[in-house]
């Protein structure tokens, strides 16, 4: 079964530090891959996503992703997060017409 | 155009009591979901859609039964509440299952005592 892992479980950064968050994944097909943000108390909302192309892929906020597909990864990038990028943060994988499969999520605490 | 809507938001249940939890959406998505949040396990999928009429079974589909009648919502059922099933359930729809992006509701937190 297709799995997806995401190495840190809780991430602490100060304000203006740079901010990568990996996730890997199992299936060796062809992927669609999404990074999805939870502010505290609210639902999930896209950050961005890769379906083909340019394996450097820009989302809202100035988060970035790159998949990196001989390493079958996909990490998340921000050079400098603020106070308000605390959230918890999902990667998601889709394979054909299989339903998305989530990552465990990280936590993001960003601190002045 | 109000997305996806849950009903309710929160909901204190005794065990062995039933529920039903609604899901609407306005996009005239065929496919709807069904997640269960807990801390530390990420977004699990209890039962999902592909269309008005089907539901199939997710990774955790034990304790609960869906309903899709209508194409627009999706229900969730738990005949008998146990203190497991707390958590918060997302329900979710895309246009299709291929590379359309999941659009979430808001919610519902669900405790059992």
């Amino acid at each position: 079964a297709q799995s997806v892992s995401q190495h840190n479980h809780h991430v602490i950064l100060s304000e203006a530090a740079s901010l990568e968050l990996g996730c890997n994944y199992s299936y060796g097909g062809t992927v669609n891959l999404f990074w999805y943000v939870q502010y505290p108390g609210q639902h999930l909302q896209l950050l961005l996503k890769y379906f083909s192309g340019d394996p450097l892929v820009k989302g809202i906020k100035g988060f970035e992703a790159e998949f990196i597909k001989s390493k079958f990864s996909f990490n998340l990038r921000k050079p400098s997060v603020q106070w308000s990028d605390t959230a918890e943060y999902f990667c998601a994988v889709k394979s054909g017409n299989t339903p998305l499969v989530f990552g465990k999520g990280t936590r993001l605490s960003v601190i002045a | 155009n109000a997305g996806v809507t849950q009903t309710p938001k929160f909901r204190v249940l005794k065990t062995g009591q039933s529920m039903t939890l609604l899901c609407a959406q306005d996009m005239n998505h065929e496919y709807m979901y069904w997640y269960r949040q807990d801390p530390g396990m990420g977004l699990r999928l209890i039962h999902y859609s592909v269309g008005e009429g089907t539901t199939a079974k997710g990774e955790v589909p034990d304790g609960y039964n869906v309903s899709r009648l209508k194409k627009q919502n999706f229900l969730l059922g738990l005949e008998s509440a146990a203190p497991s099933q707390t958590s918060v359930y997302f329900c979710a729809s895309s246009y299709d299952a291929g590379s359309y992006e999941q659009y979430f509701g808001p919610g519902t937190r669900l405790t059992v005592t």
